[in-house]
């Protein structure tokens, strides 16, 4: 049974860019949220989907946003980098029928430089 | 707005210690879960508590919801240095996962 995929393991960008990142969840799994982990802090909440919709959305700008396709997996994409972008980018799936909580699986992350 | 204070955020033991970590919060939680991460991996669940005063056992490792769902504790015995990562505690908060700072642990052969 695989669990969450996240793509591509690291990324080097440069300010001002902007970066797209995968995520396939756990399968049977409906729910997709996507968390920043800054250096030495716990994962700070993103925004999460369900029936390709955003649901919530944590204090994050608008220069964050994502996509969930049909198929479950989702995309977050970050416009303008900053350098305080860089980060280890986290994305967790839950299943059906708990209202996207309170379990969630996280995926390895995604490490984004931003030079 | 929802804080998770997670102490102590350092912690070195020597191998066979036993230790606890403490997760506290003034809000509460519909649930809590505890994570362990390794560096540069996302967090693996170590177990999900949702009524107030369960305890749950995982080997070595005692987790406990407090009675009024605001607190959480971790408890290892015989540490082992497998055990050595961060410990992040999460609130589950409207569907998303509120995360204290972590505890570190190293456990010293």
């Amino acid at each position: 049974d695989a669990g969450v995929t996240q793509s591509p393991t690291h990324l080097i960008k440069t300010r001002g860019q902007q970066v797209t990142l995968r995520c396939s969840p756990k399968s049977g799994h409906d729910t997709v949220s996507w968390y920043q982990q800054a250096l030495g802090q716990g994962p700070q909440f993103i925004f999460q989907y369900y029936e390709e919709e955003e649901r919530q959305r944590g204090n994050f700008p608008d220069r964050f946003s994502g996509h969930q396709f049909p198929n479950y997996s989702s995309e977050l994409n970050v416009n303008a980098l900053l350098l305080g972008d860089s980060a280890l980018y986290l994305c967790a799936s839950s299943p059906p029928g708990l209202a996207g909580g309170p379990t969630q699986y996280f995926g390895p992350g995604t490490r984004l430089t931003v030079l | 707005t929802q804080l998770l204070e997670q102490s102590p955020q350092f912690l070195s033991i020597q191998e066979g210690e036993n230790l606890t970590v403490y997760c506290n919060s003034s809000s509460v939680f519909s649930s809590l879960q505890w994570y362990r991460q390794e560096p540069g991996e996302g967090p693996v669940l170590l177990v999900t508590v949702v009524t107030g005063g369960e305890v749950k056992k995982l080997k070595r490792l005692t987790f406990q919801f407090g009675d009024a769902r605001k607190d959480s504790s971790l408890h290892i015995t015989a540490a082992q240095t497998g055990d050595t990562g961060l410990y992040l505690c999460a609130g589950g908060s409207q569907g998303n996962l509120i995360f204290g700072k972590g505890t570190k642990l190293s456990v010293k052969p």
